[in-house]
This record gives structure tokens, C-alpha cells and sequence, in this order.
């Protein structure tokens, strides 16, 4: 069965960058786009960018261009989103979710925990 | 930017029916996903391209999208449905949420 499995929770200080990780199974990695979303406590889904794992190809929401990074190795169907310059309003919820082109998110992560403080 | 506006709560008696909407510009030439949210879980789609539901779906959820305006529809409404609910469509290179709606079953 699909699977998309994140890596655990993080804490880190402001400045600091994150590196969270999406490792896919049950399907063809090439095959569809991965997403990250995020979500503060309380607050709606935000989405930050995607990647063609074939292509190589992203896409960054302009709230975050200059300051996220998504990545994929192949060889092992994981994706990565790293965030730098982390601030105290960068802490949420991460998602990674799978998408093929004109469909929706039908897959997701079951979300990393990112806390920024002092 | 592109924006989606949906009402940030709406109320429903069990059995009967909910109508969640997302507002947004020439939104019908666009297609909508929406997704489910329980509390503390991961989204979950359950309609895409619009009408389309994904496999394991109830019937009970329905989509329509029509000039401005996208329209999620819940009929008989039962309690496992309340949670958050968001829309979603893709302009401009870049995705977009709605700011949820809370849909609760009193």
C-alpha cells in the first residue's frame, strides 16, 4: 500500500535551518509530484513547494523562495524539505503529500513537528 | 496572489444536509480538490477534479464548482463528519488553500 513516512519531531533554535524527510512507498516515486504543507497550531494548511522527483523540477511559494529547498534521492524514493533562517512563526506541523498532475493530494505524511525557540 | 475564501464555520443537524463553499476568481475555469481534517490527523481528500470522489469516499460527499464559486456538499450529515474542511486549486504555478471551515455536527 502507498505509504509516505516523515522523520520525527524537531527542535531548534531561531537561525538554525531543518532538514524533514518523506520516505515513500507502495508506488512509482518517479510518478508523481511530492508537495510539503504545513500547518501552525490552530491555523489552515499552507503550502511551501513541490518537486518532479523525475524531472527534477520545483516550484516554491513565493512566501518562501530563498528560504526552503526540496530535494529527492531516488535510489532510496525519499524526499526532503530543508527551511532555513528558522523563526518562532516557522514552528508547525510539516506535511508531505503525493500528487499526480490535475488531481488532488491523495496521499500524505503523517506530519513532522517543528518547534523554534530559544 | 490568488486567494480562496470559505466561511470559517457552518452548523449542521445530524442526518441533514452541510454545504461548505470556496469562493475565488473565475474559480469554475479551475479545477477544486477538497480535503477532510480531523483533529490531530493529516488531510484527507475526498473529492478532486471538482465532482470526483477518491476510493473508500462515502457517497454522501458530493462537489460542484460553478463561476466563482466551488461547493462542498454533505448529505446526511453524520458525526464522524465534523472537522476542518479546505479547498484547494492550482494558479499560477503555485497551490492554494482555503482557510478551512469548521463544520460542526450538533
Amino acid at each position: 500500500q502507498v505509504m509516505l513516512v516523515q522523520s520525527g519531531a524537531e527542535v531548534k533554535k531561531p537561525g538554525a535551518s531543518v532538514k524533514v524527510s518523506c520516505k515513500t512507498s507502495g508506488y512509482a516515486f518517479t510518478s508523481y509530484d511530492i508537495n510539503w504543507v504545513r500547518q501552525a497550531t490552530g491555523r489552515g494548511l499552507e503550502w511551501m513547494g513541490w518537486m518532479n522527483p523525475n524531472m527534477e523540477n520545483t516550484g516554491y511559494a513565493q512566501k518562501f523562495q530563498g528560504r526552503v529547498s526540496i530535494t529527492a534521492d531516488t535510489s532510496i524514493n525519499t524526499a526532503y524539505m530543508e527551511l532555513t533562517s528558522l523563526r518562532s512563526d516557522d514552528t508547525a506541523v510539516y506535511y508531505c503529500a503525493r500528487v499526480i498532475a490535475g488531481t488532488g493530494f491523495d496521499f500524505w505524511g503523517q506530519g513532522t513537528v517543528v518547534t523554534v525557540s530559544s | 496572489s490568488y486567494e480562496l475564501t470559505q466561511p470559517p464555520s457552518v452548523s449542521v443537524s445530524p442526518g441533514q444536509t452541510a454545504t461548505i463553499t470556496c469562493s475565488g476568481d473565475k474559480l469554475g475555469d479551475k479545477y477544486v480538490h477538497w480535503y477532510q481534517q480531523q483533529s490531530g490527523q493529516s488531510p484527507v481528500l475526498v473529492i478532486y477534479q471538482d465532482t470526483e470522489r477518491p476510493s473508500g469516499i462515502p457517497e454522501r460527499f458530493s462537489g460542484s464548482n460553478s463561476g466563482n464559486t466551488a461547493t462542498l456538499t454533505v448529505s446526511g450529515t453524520q458525526a464522524v463528519d465534523e472537522a476542518d474542511y479546505y479547498c484547494q486549486a492550482w494558479d499560477s504555478g503555485s497551490w492554494v488553500f482555503g482557510g478551512g471551515t469548521k463544520l460542526t455536527v450538533l
